[in-house]
This record gives structure tokens, C-alpha cells and sequence, in this order.
């Protein structure tokens, strides 16, 4: 089975000040990790995946597979940056399912 | 054309009425995906088509019926719905099953409500 873990449904966080939303999953076989992002009245789209190790909108996400987690940081918060975050996950080859966590609002104060 | 389209946007239908929610892409994405979203709770996978062919379906109903014509299109038809079925039903699509790291592109959504 796999699963998904965002332990924040609300995070609230100044501007510039840094943000981390933590994800934790469980998954006994080689996942992929990804963190979708929905902004106010748009779509549910990609921000960003491990497998390509590169930086989005100033955002980052480091897989630890250690410590089974994929948390989202970024040093320095932007209003813009208020949105539903999702962090999900997808199984080995030919287990195609997309498990989504329950998804952490983050909120970021002027 | 790189977006996910769904229609209708809104959706009210009574239990015994039969309906349609549709899909497109012209992305030449060959998967393509159903998603139920409760209020305030994450998408829930529904069905996932594969080559115009069904690949996963995740234990639903059978009062929800997928259906893929070809590989640019995706319905999904309801028969006999329960007020409980009311939801945003999204659609995705991605490049392919079977390889690692394609992206999955979200339609808007359908909110459907089952009076």
C-alpha cells in the first residue's frame, strides 16, 4: 500500500520569511514524489518532482528515503505563494496510481 | 494546445437521471485519468485509461461508467447516482503509463451535484 502524510492542514508563515511543508510516505518499493499546487480559482498543476532535482519558483523539495520524507522549502515566502500544496506520490513501474496527501494551505501574511 | 478540458463545468442531476462528463486533450497524451474530490479533501483516484484501453479501475460503482474513445477523449457516464456521489470529478492526462516521471495535467474540474 502506499501513503501519504502532510501532518499541516494550515500553515501560516510571513512574508520572507522561510517556508518548509513537510510530507512523509510509505511506500516499500522505489516511488516518485511530486508536489501539486493549486492557486485560488486555477487548476491543480505540477510544481515540481524529485526525479528532476530542480528549483521552481524559488521552491525545492529533496527526497529523503532515509527518513521516508519530501518536504518543500523555500527560503524566502512570497505573497504569491499562498495555495493549497499537495504532495503526492507514485508507485514503481506499472503501478500508475497517483496518491495524493491531504494537502497542507499555506497562507503567507504581508 | 496544452490545456485539459471538461464539460459541462457544473453539473445538477437528480438520482435517476443518466449524465455525461467529458474530457479532451490534444496533447497526444496516450493516459488518461478519472479523479472524485470531496470538499476540502484530496483528488481520489478513479480510472485510469491506458492506450484507449482501461487500466485501473480503483473499486468504483459501476453507477460510474468510464468510457474512451479514442485517445483524446474521456467520459464518464452516471447512471442511478446518490446524493453522497456529489463531488468536483477532475480528469488528467500524461504521456504515457508504464515510464517514469510524466507529468500528470489536471482539467478544472466538473462539480457535480446529485439532488
Amino acid at each position: 500500500a502506499q501513503r501519504v502524510t502532510q501532518p499541516e492542514k494550515l500553515l501560516s508563515v510571513f512574508k520572507g520569511a522561510p517556508v518548509e511543508l513537510k510530507c512523509n510516505y510509505s511506500y516499500s518499493g522505489s516511488p516518485e514524489l511530486f508536489w501539486y499546487v493549486q492557486y485560488s480559482r486555477q487548476r491543480l498543476q505540477l510544481l515540481l518532482r524529485h526525479i528532476s532535482r530542480e528549483s521552481i519558483k524559488g521552491f525545492t523539495a529533496d527526497l529523503n528515503k532515509g527518513e521516508t520524507s519530501f518536504h518543500l522549502k523555500k527560503p524566502f515566502a512570497q505573497e504569491e505563494d499562498s495555495a493549497m500544496y499537495y504532495c503526492a506520490l507514485k508507485g514503481d513501474f506499472g503501478n500508475e496510481k497517483l496518491t495524493f496527501g491531504t494537502g497542507t494551505r499555506l497562507t503567507i501574511i504581508p | 494546445d496544452t490545456e485539459v478540458t471538461q464539460t459541462p463545468k457544473h453539473l445538477v442531476m437528480g438520482m435517476t437521471n443518466k449524465k455525461s462528463l467529458k474530457c479532451e486533450q490534444h496533447m497526444g497524451h496516450r493516459a488518461m485519468y478519472w479523479y472524485k474530490q470531496k470538499a476540502k479533501k484530496p483528488p481520489e483516484l478513479m480510472f485510469v485509461y491506458s492506450y484507449e484501453k482501461l487500466s485501473i479501475n480503483e473499486s468504483v460503482p459501476s453507477r460510474f461508467s468510464p468510457e474512451c474513445p479514442n485517445s483524446s477523449l474521456l467520459n464518464l457516464h452516471l447512471h442511478a447516482l446518490q446524493p453522497e456521489d456529489s463531488a468536483l470529478y477532475l480528469c488528467a492526462s500524461s504521456q504515457a503509463v508504464g515510464s517514469r516521471s510524466y507529468e500528470q495535467y489536471f482539467g478544472p474540474g466538473t462539480r457535480l451535484t446529485v439532488t
